[in-house]
């Protein structure tokens, strides 16, 4: 692996079904966020973790959840999909968890809730 | 709260044509801001921070706290550099270091 990685690259998902977005970095960064790309709208900050242990949440958490079980992953789930949350996901890390440092970012994933 | 403000959604313009795509930002506090760039195909990076002071590609862009403004700027557009551009501020904290991001200007390069 390098850089970071997101699974599944697509999906199509039935609305209440649960989902999980997985996002893996293997350069030891402490700071991992979950953003969204809507058109019009940008990227919009989900959930963040500053370091292993501690998760917070973004502009846009409902309907959301994350953990951080350790440094390399930091996976998003949907515990109830619904069509609103038809987006492209996008996972990021960043070197620190201070000061104005690059944010890298993953691949997305085009999720589809029908 | 922090606000980042992209007014074009698209811009066109021939080859060798200067462009200008426009930010503007809110922010009580002293911003840090970022444009991001997504070519066709691949994932988002960043293309300037403007801390640095750089030109990369041939684009530069400055802060003008007065106007609260982050403008990127190429006095020669080249078909290469069509993309979707995101302008971002960074509210730093002791701890976290979250973007706030524009709405995104598509930029289009016509030969």
């Amino acid at each position: 692996i390098a850089g970071i990685t997101q699974a599944p690259t697509s999906q199509i998902l039935a609305a209440g079904r649960r989902m999980t977005l997985r996002c893996t970095q293997d350069m030891r960064h402490n700071a991992m966020y979950w953003y969204r790309q809507d058109l019009g709208l940008g990227l919009r900050l989900i959930h963040y973790s500053n370091t292993a242990g501690t998760t917070g949440k973004g502009e846009v958490p409902d309907g959301y959840s994350v953990s951080r079980a350790n440094t390399d992953d930091f996976p998003l789930t949907l515990a109830s999909a619904v069509p609103s949350q038809t987006s492209v996901y996008f996972c990021a890390s960043s070197g620190s968890s201070g000061g104005a440092n690059e944010q890298f970012f993953g691949p997305g994933t085009r999720l589809t809730v029908l | 709260a922090q606000r980042v403000t992209q007014p074009e959604k698209l811009l066109s313009v021939f080859k060798g044509a200067p462009v200008e795509l426009k930010c503007n930002y809110s922010y009580s506090g002293s911003p840090e801001l970022f444009w991001y760039v997504q070519y066709s195909r691949q994932r988002l990076q960043l293309l300037l921070r403007h801390i640095s002071r750089e030109s990369i590609k041939g684009f530069t862009a400055d802060l003008n706290k007065g106007e609260t403004s982050f403008h990127l700027k190429k006095p020669f557009a080249q078909e290469e550099d069509s993309a979707m551009y995101y302008c971002a501020l960074s509210e730093v904290k002791a701890a976290g270091n979250k973007l706030t991001f524009g709405g995104g200007t598509r930029v289009l390069v016509k030969p």
